[in-house]
């Protein structure tokens, strides 16, 4: 079946811009991530959706950096004013459930330039 | 709130060399865990998980790690690493309704 994927694939924008970055998990997967890998570092994590309850933004690094999913679909992070340090693959995983045994599926991944 | 440490940041190694990569986590409550790998150009992929039964588990292309819950640690091994196994490492931890990953610890196979 279809696995989650991400787009745009690749993105540069200049400094100060606003960009939005989507994720569509895999149909019935509940909980949604969303982690940053710069180069050379290990993953970040940003920010996680479980079902209808409040997502969990505590690795959000800054007000900048804002997430969206209605329901149990798609996800859209958006990181306004983007700045040079903001530069990194995106990556988005789901899963079935969070209580239990669970796998995450990642994305491909989005990589972001910022000029 | 839960963490995972990965010591080794990068390890390099001969074809053929044994390997093993120290994942360490602190929670004490019942985890799930996991080992993933990126391949160069690749996203991340799943190599093996522990949920519970035998500490012991086998994964794909070789690879098993073991749970020692007493050392609170998720060791990664391969017997035999081959120039295909340059890659990135992650080691990661759900418990507690969030999932943690390590820093990743990067593997570089020399033919």
């Amino acid at each position: 079946g279809a696995g989650v994927s991400q787009s745009p694939s690749n993105k540069v924008t200049e400094k100060g811009k606003d960009v939005e970055l989507r994720c569509d998990p895999i149909s019935g997967h509940t909980a949604l991530y969303w982690y940053r890998q710069r180069l050379g570092q290990g993953l970040e994590f940003l920010i996680y959706f479980q079902g209808n309850s409040a997502p969990d933004k505590s690795g959000l690094p800054s007000d900048r950096f804002s997430a969206e999913r209605t329901g149990e679909s798609v996800s859209t992070l958006t990181i306004q004013r983007t700045q040079q340090e903001d530069s990194a693959v995106y990556l988005c995983a789901s899963t079935a459930h969070l209580a239990g045994p669970n796998t995450q599926y990642f994305g491909p991944g989005t990589r972001l330039t910022v000029l | 709130a839960q963490s995972v440490s990965q010591h080794n940041h990068h390890v390099i190694l001969s074809e053929a060399a044994s390997l093993e990569l120290g994942c360490n986590y602190s929670y004490g409550g019942t985890v799930n865990l996991f080992w993933y790998v990126q391949y160069p150009g690749q996203h991340l992929q799943l190599l093996l998980k522990y949920f519970s039964g035998d500490p012991l588990v086998k994964g794909i292309k070789g690879f098993e790690a073991e749970f020692i819950k007493s050392k609170f640690s998720f060791n990664l091994r391969k017997p035999s690493v081959q120039w295909s196994d340059t890659a990135e490492y992650f080691c990661a931890v759900n418990g507690d309704n969030d999932m943690r990953f390590g820093a990743g610890t990067r593997l570089t196979v020399k033919p």
